[in-house]
């Protein structure tokens, strides 16, 4: 299958600090790409719908200045957590859909903030 | 409102069976999703039906009914690393999925 790649995997940063997240489609187009965080024990949450070339569509409640998405191209989209404190530690897992409809996960990038 | 309701826990014990239940109400449908989720990664996917019936892939079977809204995942010959969540999926009519809470199975030998 397709895959899909985050970079970095894992993460640890001081409170106050930016840290951007790559997710990349390595060998297909994505014109949409997904982004969710996962509290523990509980289901994804969907952030944000990026599509190629427009700004990102976010869900009720995420606030979009603090969550910045960016859809350079059809194989990237990065994720910036700005001015990051604890209550957004978690693990962050991006996906991209295929011209075909198929929805790929990437491995995740787990975010710790001190 | 959309709504995905699953298990919240199971627990099976090795070499048997277990099914795994999925009832859903979206605006619309465009297919059911079946992801395993180890604790610390992303989820892997393991099926996906659009049409009435059973798919059977290995160990795996996948059934649904839309006319009823519900779907089971069916894990066979169950093994201790089958213990994982495992999340129920809705592509609505936006073709954006709406996610179950998962249900974490637990294998006892």
């Amino acid at each position: 299958g397709a895959v899909v790649s985050q970079h970095p995997s894992r993460v640890i940063c001081k409170s106050g600090t930016s840290v951007k997240i790559e997710c990349r489609s390595l060998d297909f187009q994505a014109t949409t790409m997904f982004w969710y965080r996962q509290f523990p024990k509980k289901s994804l949450m969907l952030m944000a719908t990026s599509n190629e070339g427009s700004k990102a569509t976010y869900e009720q409640g995420v606030e979009k200045d603090k969550f910045l998405i960016n859809h350079a191209s059809l194989t990237l989209s990065t994720l910036t957590v700005t001015s990051a404190h604890p209550e957004d530690s978690s693990f962050y897992i991006c996906s991209a859909r295929s011209a075909e409809r198929e929805q790929f996960f990437g491995p995740g990038t787990r975010l710790t903030v001190l | 409102g959309q709504n995905i309701d699953q298990p919240t826990e199971m627990t099976a014990t090795e070499g048997a069976i277990v099914q795994i239940n999925c009832t859903y109400q979206t605006s619309g449908f465009n297919g059911l999703f079946w992801y395993q989720q180890h604790a610390g990664e992303a989820p892997t996917f393991l099926s996906y039906n659009v049409l009435d019936g059973l798919e059977e892939k290995g160990r795996f079977s996948s059934f649904l009914s839309r006319s009823k809204g519900y779907s089971y995942l069916l894990l066979k010959e169950l093994q201790m690393k089958d213990s994982a969540s495992y999340l129920c999926a809705c592509m609505d009519s936006n073709y954006q999925l709406i996610w179950g809470a998962g249900t974490k199975l637990i294998i006892k030998p």
